[in-house]
């Protein structure tokens, strides 16, 4: 069974560009999960979706980020414009409903300058 | 308000030893633990769960323990193997299948 895809997996950019990054969850996952990682720090949720709702953005920077999940299978987070403190690892995880554990992805490393 | 707290960064254990790590929580709303490993350039590899209607579960060389009274829970890893060397974050959540809360993770070198 493959597991979360994500891409790209690197991404340096000049700080004002926008920045995107593309999910694709295990197949018949319908909760999505996108978080953030901080270098020294564990990761930290910044929206969940159930098939195409989002149920929690609460920790979300709405006012630069953006993420949309169409169908309820693929998912993209958006950040625009990006500032030199979104350097970052962003996660994408996902989980069924019957099970509840989230597998992670392996990550986008996102460097911006 | 850090909820998760993994209080040591790293641990040094020798091969075939038992590694020990510790996770202390405080939100009392949380009910299902879990373990992740990480490996640089990858994402967290989901390990071990526990929900709070146990107080211990196994899985190969791999227990947790949880202590619902001290807010307290704890991975063994028995024996340890090079190959354990990774960093371990320990997660908590309210709801199985909602958010996870993460520690800071504590990096395990095991020593051959």
């Amino acid at each position: 069974e493959a597991g979360v895809v994500q891409s790209p997996r690197y991404k340096i950019i000049e700080k004002k560009q926008p920045v995107a990054f593309w999910c694709n969850p295990i197949s018949g996952h319908n909760t999505l999960y996108w978080y953030l990682q901080n270098l020294g720090q564990g990761p930290e949720l910044l929206i969940r979706y159930e098939n195409e709702e989002a149920v929690d953005d609460s920790q979300l920077p709405k006012d630069r980020f953006s993420a949309e999940r169409l169908k309820g299978v693929d998912s993209t987070l958006k950040i625009q414009p990006a500032e030199l403190g979104d350097s970052a690892v962003y996660l994408c995880a996902s989980s069924s409903r019957a099970l509840g554990t989230q597998y992670f992805g392996p990550g986008t490393r996102l460097l911006v300058l | 308000d850090q909820q998760v707290k993994q209080n040591s960064p790293s641990l040094s254990v020798q091969e075939g030893r038992i590694s020990i790590l510790n996770c202390d929580y405080t939100n009392s709303m949380f009910d299902y633990f879990l373990w992740y490993k990480k490996y640089p350039a990858e994402g967290p590899t989901f390990l071990i769960s526990i929900s709070s209607i146990k107080d211990k579960n196994e899985d190969g060389r791999f227990t947790v323990f949880l202590n619902k009274s001290a807010k307290h829970l704890s991975l063994h890893i028995v024996p340890s193997q090079p190959g354990d060397s990774a960093v371990y974050f320990c997660a908590a959540s309210a709801k199985y299948g909602n958010k996870l809360v993460f520690g800071a993770g504590t990096i395990l070198r095991v020593k051959s």
